[in-house]
């Protein structure tokens, strides 16, 4: 059993797409995070949510929308994309007032050309 | 927020102890230092936590001198499977809590030989 899940695992689009990517957990965490890393492999948190409610967003631009339809799933939707867009996106769960540690999941290489 | 400063990169053998050591200066007396290992095309797997003094499991050790300026990762009898980059963190609780944000760095870029 995967306990956070990506699909897909791989994306590659045109710019001026709209994508989505999505993430699952299978822990019970209330916490879920979107993180992207970019080429240089610095990774940086975009959102956080907790229990559905969107807690953080890091200077992330507005075509950027998470969605979370329940605790379970935490979505990422891109709109207009750009070629700085191109990255890896990790989904990350955090048990809530639990131990510090992220369940990170396998990661989304999106490509944009 | 401390900001962490760790080596780009490091080289073992097999068999051999590594440690990475983890400067951060301005650490705040309720942040916690937690490492996470990165291996190639997989997100970060969480390692250790700790607070002060010394923090054991059964992968790792860490080692907090009393100012906690700094800390130090140690990895015992690497083998080739410990290749990976190794981050250091500092925050509350050493991750986001509702109002407080988690900082990856650049890490330490891990690569052991046989």
């Amino acid at each position: 059993d995967t306990a956070v899940s990506q699909t897909p695992k791989y994306l590659v689009t045109q710019m001026g797409n709209d994508k989505s990517i999505k993430c699952e957990q299978n822990l019970g965490h209330d916490t879920m995070y979107w993180y992207k890393q970019d080429s240089k492999k610095f990774l940086k948190i975009m959102f956080s949510y907790n229990n559905k409610e969107l807690i953080i967003n890091e200077t992330v631009p507005n075509r950027f929308s998470p969605k979370s339809p329940d605790k379970a799933h935490l979505n990422l939707h891109i709109n207009s994309l750009e070629l700085g867009d191109s990255a890896v996106y990790f989904c990350a769960t955090r048990a809530a007032g639990g131990p510090a540690e992220q369940y990170f999941g396998p990661g989304t290489r999106l490509t944009v050309t | 927020l401390a900001k962490t400063t760790q080596p780009i990169s490091m080289d073992s053998y097999e068999g051999q102890e590594v440690n990475i050591t983890c400067s951060h200066n301005n650490i705040a007396t309720n942040d916690y230092i937690t490492w996470y290992q990165q291996f190639p095309s997989q997100g970060p797997r969480f390692i250790i936590q700790g607070y002060k003094t010394k923090v054991t499991n059964e992968v790792a050790s860490l080692f907090i001198p009393a100012d906690r300026k700094s800390s130090t990762l140690s990895l015992p009898r690497v083998s080739l499977s410990d290749t990976a980059v190794y981050y250091c963190l500092v925050g509350k609780d050493g991750l986001v809590d509702n109002t407080d944000k988690l900082i990856f760095g650049t890490g330490t870029r891990l690569q052991v030989f046989p």
